[in-house]
Parts: C-alpha cells; structure tokens; sequence
C-alpha cells in the first residue's frame, strides 16, 4: 500500500502571496490532519478534514484553509503569506475507527515551504 | 489545555549505551499518548502508542515506553542504542477538545549519538 504522499517537496514564495500544497491520504484512510512544523518545535495543529468537511481546527487564522476531496486527497491553501509562515507542512493520514482518539495519523514527508 | 513537555532539547549517548527521553503531559482525561521519531527529510514514524492496559509498552526499532499516571510521564527507553537512532523525537498526546483528534506535541529531543 502507498503511504501519505506530499507535493511539492520544497516551495519559496514571496509575502504576500498565495500557496497550495497536497496531500494524497494512505490508501483505505478517509481523514486527513494538517500540521505546521516550525524549525526547532513541534508540529502544530491547523485542521482535520472528515468527509470533505473541516472536523476541528487549531489556532491559526482563516487565511489558512483547506480542502478535502471525495478520492480523500486534500488541499492546504495559506492566503496573504507572512514571513512567519515558513515552517515544515505536515500531512497525516488515518482511518476512522470506533474511538476517534486511537485512530492512528501517518505522516508524509512534508512540504518545505520558505517565505521571502 | 493539553500539553506536553520534553525537558530535553539535545541528548548525546555513545552508540550501545541506554537510552531515556522524558516526556510529561497535562490532559484531563485518560491520556491516549504517542512517541514519533522524525530523521532529517522524512516525516514522523510512529514508534509507540498507549491507550489502556500494561503500562509498559513495546513500540518498532526496539523502544519501549512506560505509562506512570502517578507521575504523568510516558518516557521512552531503549537499552542500546544504535548510530542509525540519531534523530528527533517527538511525544504526544491525543486530544479530543475542539472536534476530531488532533495531537499535540512537545518541542522535541534531538538525539545524537557517538560513535
């Protein structure tokens, strides 16, 4: 089975501009987490997606958003971007079991994502 | 709220010598609590998790972890380390608050090991 897949590896952009990165879920996974990793901490929390809708969000702003679609692959769109924003984008992927805080999350590679 | 420290931020142990991360949480509820490993270039790899039952629990690479509710610390043990376990390690616990189940880490310990 293929594991969680992220694209593109590394990406730069200016301030100001606008970003998508993707995820494609592990085969058989229908919820997909978002994570930002900032150099020298632990992955943060952004959003969950379950069925194509947002199941949960951390404390980041409405200018992050994502997008979950019926194949379970999903989108993480990053508005207006701040130099701040530079950090490590984490995908994960999980099933969705009977008690929700056991369901595994499979994480890809992640997107290097520099702002300038 | 939901957090986890690693007091630890850099670790060096000599390759075949033991090995302990500490990891402590603050939750509410009965902790569901992780270990992940993350080498350079590659996203986080499950080492182990606990959820019920024993609380000494066996995870992939020969690591082990024991649960002391007593102490609120989930740390991570190994007895001899190897020159391929040089990496960061992350713990974490699953929270529930706000809808789905997010997990919340700590800042990590960078493991380095001597040849």
């Amino acid at each position: 089975e293929t594991g969680v897949t992220q694209s593109p590896t590394h990406l730069i952009k200016t301030r100001g501009q606008q970003v998508t990165l993707r995820c494609s879920s592990q085969s058989g996974h229908n919820t997909v987490s978002w994570y930002q990793q900032a150099l020298g901490q632990g992955p943060q929390f952004i959003f969950q997606y379950y069925r194509e809708e947002e199941n949960g969000r951390g404390n980041f702003p409405p200018r992050f958003s994502g997008l979950q679609f019926p194949n379970y692959s999903s989108e993480l769109n990053v508005n207006a971007l701040e130099l701040d924003d530079s950090a490590l984008y984490l995908c994960a992927s999980s099933p969705r079991g009977q008690t929700l805080a056991k369901n595994i999350q499979y994480f890809g590679a992640g997107t290097r994502l520099s702002v300038l | 709220a939901q957090s986890v420290t690693q007091p630890d931020i850099h670790i060096t142990v000599s390759e075949g010598a033991s090995l302990e991360l500490r990891c402590n949480y603050s939750y509410g509820a009965t902790p569901y609590l992780f270990w992940y490993v993350q080498s350079p270039g590659q996203g986080l790899q499950l080492l182990l998790k606990y959820f019920s039952g024993d609380t000494l629990v066996q995870g992939i690479k020969g690591f082990e972890a024991e649960f002391k509710r007593s102490q609120s610390s989930f740390n991570l043990r190994k007895p001899s380390v190897h020159w391929s376990d040089a990496a960061e390690y992350f713990c974490a616990v699953g929270d529930l608050t706000g809808g789905g189940n997010k997990l919340t880490f700590g800042t990590g310990t960078q493991l380095k090991v001597e040849l």
